[in-house]
């Protein structure tokens, strides 16, 4: 199994551009989770989804979007990027139900300029 | 709002050396705690996961305690090594809106060979 794997690595945008961040899982996991981890801080949940057509927001939502229309993909739209959304991006999964651990991505480093 | 605080915020110690890193949390009716373990430019790797109703669990050499009622939680590292020095990240997961995570800022660790 690869796991939780994040494309792109690194990214510089310009303010304004827009950019999807793709995740892909291959452990059949229902639960997937995008969160942004600000230098010295700790990671933040942007939107999680329960399951294939399900998404919800999680504690810093503005600014993104998500889908999900398949089991593996969860991928993160932002459509005007800000300076403020310089940050590392990792994608999570974990299986259905909540006992069990979240499994993370390598992460994406974006710089916002 | 739950928060997770992480004292220290860094720490230093001889190789062979036992150290505890210590996680404190505002708010008791957690679901489960989860310490990770983060690589400069690398993505969280889980260590431990203990459920609310556990007090401890162990991994070889590491061992993580849980006293809810008083919202804290201990990382234990035995014998420390080189490679042991890494960021290291506790998560409560709360047991309403269970699929968020509230993570603390982490406790740098460096042992020194």
């Amino acid at each position: 199994n690869a796991g939780v794997t994040q494309t792109p690595k690194f990214r510089i945008l310009k303010i304004g551009q827009s950019m999807t961040l793709q995740c892909t899982q291959d452990m059949n996991h229902n639960y997937m989770y995008w969160y942004r981890q600000d230098p010295g801080m700790g990671l933040k949940l942007i939107y999680y989804s329960v399951g294939a057509g399900i998404t919800d927001k999680g504690e810093v939502p503005n600014g993104y979007n998500v889908s999900r229309s398949t089991t593996e993909d969860f991928p993160l739209r932002l459509e005007l990027a800000a300076p403020s959304q310089t940050s590392v991006y990792f994608c999570a999964s974990s299986p259905r139900e909540t006992a069990y651990e979240q499994y993370f991505g390598p992460g994406t480093r974006l710089t916002v300029t | 709002k739950q928060e997770v605080t992480q004292i220290p915020a860094a720490l230093s110690v001889p190789e062979g050396e036992n150290l505890v890193l210590n996680c404190s949390f505002t708010d008791s009716a957690i679901y489960n705690l989860q310490w990770f373990r983060q690589d400069p430019g690398k993505g969280l790797t889980s260590l431990l996961l203990i459920q609310s109703s556990q007090r401890e669990q162990t991994s070889g050499r590491l061992n993580a305690s849980l006293d809810k009622s008083s919202g804290r939680s201990t990382l234990y590292i035995a014998a420390s090594q080189p490679g042991d020095s890494a960021t290291y990240l506790c998560a409560v997961r709360q047991q309403t809106g269970a699929n968020n995570l509230f993570f603390g800022t982490g406790t740098r660790l460096t042992v020194i060979p």
